[in-house]
């Protein structure tokens, strides 16, 4: 019963490097986003993505690139690594457009130095 | 500008008692409300909720109440047990314009149980 699974955990990049966080589910949810989560701010919509080859902006979308090709990926591209991009990031799903529970992965700590 | 505000960072209670996290938030397109619960290292997960149309919803020990008025919730935990303790997320949503499970998040506030 994996539910989302993000990948990887822990992350160290260099300023200026680009990555990938991964993120999969596998419970045929249409709807899925990425957060980001900050000491004294909570969690920060960053991009969302409505089905397959669908997505748009959150609040916080600046540095970050998304695609959807498939239901079940969603990965989160950063294009060139910055130290304000420290930051434990959520991917999570939602089964509907209407519906208002999501289900979130375990989070990727990423350290940007 | 922060919609969903959660003004207690912390709250600290005894085992068996009552305890009660508030939220408050500004914007009067969001009409549902939810409350979600953080262990360290692990995503947050979905505790309770409530639409606006409602003022009270119960499960279990814990009760969410929402004042429309005063555009005000909060969350009730009877009798609080060690294992509440947590960071706890408030989270709003615009159901009615197709939200798509895009949500708007409070601070947290740091719940800790005392045996």
């Amino acid at each position: 019963n994996a539910g989302v699974t993000q990948t990887p955990k822990f992350q160290v990049l260099k300023t200026g490097q680009s990555m990938t966080l991964q993120c999969a589910q596998d419970m045929n949810h249409e709807y899925m986003s990425w957060y980001r989560q900050d000491p004294g701010m909570g969690l920060r919509l960053i991009h969302y993505s409505v089905g397959a080859g669908i997505t748009d902006q959150g609040e916080v979308p600046n540095g970050y690139n998304v695609s959807r090709s498939t239901t079940e990926d969603f990965p989160l591209r950063l294009l060139s690594a910055a130290p304000s991009q420290t930051s434990v990031y959520f991917c999570a799903s939602s089964p509907s457009s209407m519906a208002t529970e999501a289900f979130f992965g375990q989070g990727t700590r990423l350290t940007v130095v | 500008d922060q919609q969903v505000k959660q003004n207690s960072p912390s709250l600290s209670v005894q085992e068996g008692r009552i305890s009660i996290l508030n939220c408050d938030y500004t914007n009067s397109m969001f009409d549902y409300f939810l409350w979600y619960k953080k262990y360290p290292a692990e995503g947050p997960t979905f505790l309770i909720s409530i639409s606006s149309i409602k003022d009270k919803n119960e499960d279990g020990r814990f009760t969410v109440f929402l004042n429309k008025s005063a555009k005000h919730l909060s969350l009730h935990i009877v009798p609080s047990q060690p294992g509440d303790s947590a960071v706890y997320f408030c989270a709003a949503s615009a159901v009615g314009y197709t939200s798509y499970g895009k949500l708007t998040f409070g601070q947290g506030t740091i719940l800790t149980v005392h045996p």
